[in-house]
């Protein structure tokens, strides 16, 4: 019964290939977000959807794709990836985004090694 | 913009003693604010949380109270445990904008040895 799931937990690639990193909740919550953790365990945001819209979308290379097919899950997909991608990530919802923002809810996070 | 600032750390602290974890802010208005706790290997999750002046969040013995006079949401605990070693991240969320998120503080990473 799992709140917030991520898969896979580890993510080992070499450079340059594509991944993609997938994301369920089973709150019922309308916001996702995606966050991203430097080594220092410094957390930034990068993504936010509201029911399936995009709603926050910060300073993120192109490189770097969400997709929201229904207000359950919240993937991310990563093009060519770079040493400086490595990094841990973490999914995370609310019941309400936008104006209010929630208590949020993480995930395990998913652990990618670029070599 | 919004930011959050925590004390440096990390912290080492012996069982049973007083902890004390700082965090202020910068923000328009009056923000909501938050203590994030993330045990190793895991995602955060909430510890307390405080969402206007003088209101003061608790948890599992854990306290902070939102002081607007001096812009801070201090962490404390009167005993810690072996069982509190973890990453703690202040944060918070503005009280205006369209599209609000939280700002996280940079963590400080708490040992408690027995």
């Amino acid at each position: 019964d799992t709140a917030v799931s991520q898969t896979p937990k580890y993510l080992v690639t070499q450079m340059g290939n594509d991944k993609s990193i997938k994301c369920e909740q089973n709150l019922g919550h309308d916001t996702m977000y995606w966050y991203k953790q430097d080594s220092k365990k410094f957390l930034k945001i990068m993504f936010s959807y509201n029911n399936k819209e995009l709603i926050i979308n910060e300073t993120v290379p192109n490189r770097f794709s969400p997709k929201s097919p229904d207000k359950a899950h919240l993937n991310l997909h990563i093009n060519s990836l770079e040493l400086g991608d490595s990094a841990v990530y973490f999914c995370a919802s609310s019941q309400r985004g936008g104006l209010f923002v929630d208590t949020q809810y993480f995930g395990p996070g998913t652990r990618l090694t670029v070599l | 913009g919004d930011s959050v600032t925590q004390m440096e750390g990390p912290v080492t602290l012996s069982e049973e003693a007083f902890l004390t974890i700082n965090c202020t802010y910068t923000a328009t208005g009056y923000p909501s604010l938050f203590w994030y706790v993330q045990y190793p290997g895991e995602g955060l999750q909430l510890l307390l949380k405080a969402t206007k002046a003088d209101d003061k969040g608790s948890n599992k013995g854990f306290e902070a109270t939102y002081r607007k006079e001096t812009t801070s949401f201090h962490l404390e605990k009167g005993s810690v445990q072996v069982s509190d070693s973890a990453v703690y991240f202040c944060a918070l969320s503005p009280s205006t904008g369209a599209n609000s998120k939280l700002t996280f503080g940079k963590g400080i990473t708490l040992s408690v040895r027995p």
